[in-house]
């Protein structure tokens, strides 16, 4: 069966300063891979995602994600956060031969200082 | 992406009571599913809404506490049966037209149970 670990439940971050938020996973085969953010009281948005092909993903927002096989990694990076990135941020995995179900990690808090 | 309505954003209910909660999306999508998040935890699948069948409940959910319906591929609802307060949560549903596609999710229904 497929997981995630978030290892980081809670980063700050200065305005300005760069940002990496980890994620592994736990899975036989490729893996679909996400990342979402929740902002207080919002649903869910997609930031990105990887299915197969170019291992560096970009997203919205100004967010990029790696992944890497041999390490079972898809850090998620952005070069300089604004405050209004301020969010959770969950890592979820999905399996491509039962693509419907997601397994997401425990989330990673963000909090972004002046 | 696919752009979801899900119905009421929130509810304060009396224990004993049930809610169903209402997602309606733009466009016809393959797959829909309903997750909760517990207070300061991350998402759980409850399961997968099946159009014209059964739904595909997860590990620790049953159909009895919370029948979903699926008419059709546009229209799913999930009814939280005999509350207590242990099922004070965000619902949301989530919707993906196929492989390759993202999980679009709606804002949620947080509920209280009182």
């Amino acid at each position: 069966a497929q997981s995630v670990t978030q290892p980081d439940i809670h980063i700050t971050v200065s305005e300005g300063a760069s940002l990496e938020l980890r994620c592994n996973y736990s899975y036989g085969a490729t893996p679909y891979l996400f990342w979402y953010v929740q902002s207080p009281g919002q649903g869910l948005q997609l930031l990105l995602k990887y299915f197969s092909g170019d291992t560096l993903v970009q997203g919205i927002k100004g967010f990029e994600a790696e992944f890497k096989r041999s390490q079972s990694s898809f850090n998620l990076r952005k070069p300089s956060v604004h405050w209004s990135d301020a969010a959770e941020y969950f890592c979820a995995v999905g399996a491509a031969d039962s693509w419907g179900k997601l397994q997401f990690g425990a989330g990673t808090q963000v909090v972004v200082t002046p | 992406s696919a752009v979801i309505s899900q119905k009421p954003s929130r509810d304060i209910c009396q224990r004993g009571t049930s809610l169903t909660i209402q997602c309606q999306v733009d466009s016809q999508v393959t797959m829909m599913f309903w997750y909760r998040q517990q207070p300061g935890q991350s998402l759980t699948l409850i399961a997968t809404a099946n159009q014209g069948s059964e739904a595909t409940y997860e590990s620790g959910f049953v159909i009895d506490k919370f029948p979903i319906s699926r008419p059709n591929l546009t229209f799913s609802t999930l009814t939280v049966s005999n509350m207590s307060p242990e099922d004070s949560s965000i619902y949301l549903c989530s919707v993906a037209r196929g492989a390759g596609d993202g999980y679009t999710f709606g804002s949620g229904t947080r509920l209280t149970v009182v």
